[in-house]
């Protein structure tokens, strides 16, 4: 078990690129969640997962935001267009289900949008 | 919505003393989870609790979660500089997480 990954770390781009996450889970974990973080709050939801069927989305991800998890495994999150207000962390957890909601975080990729 | 409010948002301490944070809602969670993060790191999962009324502990933290399972305390005995970090709270329902803005601990040696 070696956790959950992400990548890259770090990005740092250009307002109006595209840039794309990649979030692996613990293996075997079927749900697969993405949330954002800026300075000064908690984590706020965005997407999740559960297997390859995406089941709810944030009102916060808007039409340039997308995600996928086609296999079931690994996810990615995309946004176009960028802006400088999407520069924030972005942070992927994971979960077996069960009843507890306990969710496994990844380290988290920082946007800045320059 | 549900929201959670975390007290105080930010505390700075001395090496060996004792502290309480709270964590309030006016929501019932299935479930609440604390976690620390660290800067640039993602948050680490220290306890989840499931039961109004339950405590647990895991060295020198202490986790309560409110009868009414509403709301939750984190205490630390004898801190130290090592405890350093973000504390946020997270409740769980219908599959999601509701985090709290956390409380900044800063543990002076």
């Amino acid at each position: 078990d070696t956790g959950v990954s992400q990548d890259p770390r770090h990005k740092i781009t250009k307002r109006g690129q595209n840039v794309t996450f990649r979030c692996d889970p613990i293996s075997e974990h079927n749900r697969l969640y993405w949330y954002r973080q800026t300075l000064g709050q908690g984590p706020e939801f965005l997407t999740y997962f559960q297997n390859e069927a995406q089941l709810e989305k944030s009102r916060l991800l808007s039409d340039r935001f997308s995600a996928e998890r086609p296999k079931g495994s690994f996810s990615t999150l995309e946004i176009q267009r960028t802006e400088q207000g999407d520069s924030a962390m972005y942070l992927c957890a994971s979960t077996s289900g069960g009843g507890t909601d306990t969710q496994y975080f990844g380290p988290g990729t920082r946007l800045t949008v320059l | 919505t549900q929201l959670l409010e975390q007290s105080p948002q930010f505390l700075s301490i001395q090496e060996g003393e004792n502290l309480t944070v709270y964590c309030n809602s006016s929501s019932v969670f299935s479930s609440l989870q604390w976690y620390r993060q660290e800067p640039g790191e993602g948050p680490v999962l220290l306890v989840t609790v499931v039961t109004g009324g339950e405590v647990k502990k895991l060295k020198r933290l202490t986790f309560q979660f409110g009868d009414a399972r509403k709301d939750s305390s984190l205490h630390i005995t004898a801190a130290q500089p090592g405890d350093t970090g973000l504390y946020l709270c997270a409740g769980g329902s219908n599959y999601k997480l509701t985090f709290g803005k956390g409380t900044l601990l800063t543990v002076n040696p």
